[in-house]
């Protein structure tokens, strides 16, 4: 079965500061799918950005962005420019490719918090 | 997002009782799941569905059960809610299998139930 760890329960950065996420997971599969979701106080679920294991370069939506390591089975995130906005709690999340659906896995969760 | 509605969003109910979650999607998407979120563990599948009157157990199905008798609406039951069963639940929706991954999982904005 895969599983995914976020290994830091909380963090903390300055506003217009860069923060890193760390998310590590295991699999057997060569073919898969990597997501970062954000939930607010609101606890709407919101996708932040996605990566394709095929792909070797990593995924940036606007400042947000990854550092995917396949062998390492790493896949962290990275907010550049921190905003107050960005307070939240980070889910890794981990999708196989083919023959079960979308069915994610997810990771504990990071809280991140945003100083002015 | 108004594409995926639960209710009740909040629910405070005994220990014994019968409870029904509803879940709605208005995007005509093939899949759709119940999660529940807890403080640390992250999300967690309880049950999924393929297509109408098509489901599957997730990693955490004990005194669950759904039922999809139509596309739009997936419910989740407990048959005899317990108080381990306090919890945010999630419904979530996505659309057919492609290998572009655009696959993306939309959420509903989560049921609180309390189980005293």
């Amino acid at each position: 079965a895969q599983t995914v760890t976020q290994s830091q329960p909380e963090m903390s950065v300055q506003e217009a500061e860069t923060v890193t996420l760390s998310c590590t997971y295991d699999t057997s599969e060569s073919d898969y799918y990597l997501f970062w979701y954000k939930q607010p106080p609101s606890r709407q679920m919101i996708l932040v950005i996605r990566q394709e294991a095929y792909k070797q370069q990593n995924a940036t939506e606007n400042r947000f962005s990854v550092n995917f390591q396949k062998a390492a089975k790493s896949f962290s995130l990275k907010i550049s420019d921190s905003q107050l906005g960005d307070a939240a709690m980070y889910f890794c999340a981990y999708r196989r490719e083919a023959g079960s659906g979308d069915k994610l896995t997810f990771g504990t969760g990071t809280r991140l918090a945003v100083r002015p | 997002d108004a594409g995926i509605t639960q209710s009740p969003r909040h629910k405070v109910t005994e220990t014994g009782t019968p409870v029904t979650l509803r879940c709605h999607q208005t995007e005509n998407h093939r899949y759709m799941y119940w999660y529940r979120q807890d403080p640390g563990h992250g999300l967690r599948l309880i049950h999924y569905s393929y297509g109408v009157k098509d489901t599957d157990k997730g990693e955490v199905s004990d005194g669950y059960s759904v039922s999809r008798s139509k596309t739009e609406d997936f419910l989740l039951t407990l048959e005899s809610a317990t108080s381990s069963q306090t919890s945010v639940y999630f419904c979530a929706s996505s659309n057919v299998l492609a290998r572009s991954g655009a696959n993306v999982l939309t959420f509903g904005a989560g049921s609180r139930l309390t189980v005293l």
